[in-house]
Order: C-alpha cells, then sequence, then structure tokens
C-alpha cells in the first residue's frame, strides 16, 4: 500500500495567498484527520472526517481554515488569506476504523512557510 | 479535556541503555497510542494500547489503566532510535480525537 499521500511537501507562499493542502488517504480507511503541528503548541487536531463528513471541526482555527472531503480518496485543507502565523507542518493522517481504538496512518506532512 | 504529561521533556543515552518514557494523563480512555517523529518529520505509529503490555521488536509499551499512566521502554538503544516519541490520547472514553503530548526528544550517543 503507497500509504498517505500529502502533496505538496513543501509550500513558500506570500501572506494573503491561497493556499490548498490535500490528502490521499489510505484505501477503505474510514476516518481522515488533519493535524497541524508547531513549536510552540506541538501536534494538534484541526478537523477529522469520518465516511468524507466533517464530525468535528472544533480545531480549526479561524473562518480562514477549511476543509473538504470530497470522496473516500481525497481531501483538501484550504487558507484564505494565509498569515505567517499559519507556518507550520500540516499532517494528515487516516485510519480504518474509530480513531481512537485503531492506529492511525500519518502522511509526510506538508511543510507550509507563510511570508 | 485530557490532559496529557510526559516525562522527561529530553532524554540523552548512551547506545545500549534502557530507556524509559513516561506518560500520565487525567481522564479515563479506551486506548492509548505512542507515535514516533523521526528527525526529517515523518511520524510513525508505534502502538495502541488499551490494556496490559505490547512489545513490538527492542520496543515495549505499557499502560495502567486504574493509574493513568503508560510507560514505552526501548531495550538495547541504537543510534536510530534518536526520535521524539509523542504519547496520545482522546478526551474521554471512546473519543476519536487524539489530545498529544509535547514529547520526549530521545538522543542516543554511539
Amino acid at each position: 500500500d503507497a500509504g498517505v499521500i500529502q502533496s505538496p511537501r513543501h509550500e513558500v507562499t506570500e501572506m494573503g495567498q491561497e493556499v490548498t493542502l490535500r490528502c490521499k488517504p489510505i484505501s477503505g480507511h474510514d476516518y481522515l484527520f488533519w493535524y497541524r503541528q508547531t513549536m510552540m503548541r506541538g501536534l494538534e487536531l484541526l478537523i477529522y472526517f469520518n465516511n468524507n463528513v466533517p464530525i468535528d471541526d472544533s480545531g480549526m482555527p479561524e473562518d480562514r481554515f477549511s476543509a473538504k472531503m470530497p470522496n473516500a480518496s481525497f481531501s483538501t485543507l484550504k487558507i484564505q488569506p494565509s498569515e505567517p502565523r499559519d507556518s507550520a507542518v500540516y499532517f494528515c493522517a487516516s485510519s480504518p476504523g474509530r480513531g481512537a481504538d485503531q492506529p492511525q496512518h500519518f502522511g509526510d506532512g506538508t511543510r507550509l512557510s507563510i511570508l | 479535556k485530557n490532559e496529557v504529561e510526559q516525562s522527561p521533556q529530553n532524554l540523552t543515552a548512551q547506545e545500549g541503555e534502557f530507556i524509559t518514557i513516561n506518560c500520565s494523563y487525567s481522564v479515563g480512555i479506551s486506548a492509548l497510542h505512542w507515535l514516533q517523529q523521526h528527525p526529517g518529520g515523518g511520524i510513525v505509529s508505534l502502538f495502541m494500547l488499551s490494556s496490559g503490555k505490547k512489545k513490538h521488536g527492542r520496543l515495549i509499551a505499557t499502560i495502567n489503566i486504574q493509574e493513568k499512566h503508560s510507560s514505552l521502554h526501548i531495550t538495547a538503544s541504537h543510534p536510530r532510535d534518536s526520535a521524539v516519541y509523542i504519547c496520545a490520547v482522546p478526551p474521554s472514553f471512546g473519543n476519536e480525537k487524539l489530545t498529544f503530548g509535547t514529547g520526549t526528544r530521545l538522543t542516543i550517543i554511539p
């Protein structure tokens, strides 16, 4: 299996630009999670989906952030407009069942830098 | 909210030493996760356990549900074990979300 695939691996853009991060979960996994990792706050859950439906988006920091999962094999995390404080590593993860009782498989992350 | 504390924050040891990393949490849970983050940034799930002990190679994870405490042990440590080890728990029993500890940075010196 190819594992969780994220793109791009690195993104550098200027403040105010729209940023779109992409994720392809492992086939057959029902849960998809978006995380953000910073030095100050560590790993934080932003949003998660079950069977393509958003279940909990309470971790999404602001209205500038949005996430979609149009089908079982693709999800996007969008930031519009981007700000320097959004600079972080964004991870996508998927799991085959109820997230708390199943191991999560992480993508390699997208390192985002907003100038 | 489940409060997660890890100790130590940083650990440096000589190759071959026995390593112990601790994780405590405040709210009863269904399962606890141990993750490893490599220096390159990738995250790998090492263990998910809800009771007792699990072993994978030189890694052993234990959990005491009553005391809300888990430990990760590494036997015969090797420089390639150098990484950040993170424990994660759901905020409550049966919840899918995970709250993460701040991680333990382990450095094994040859």
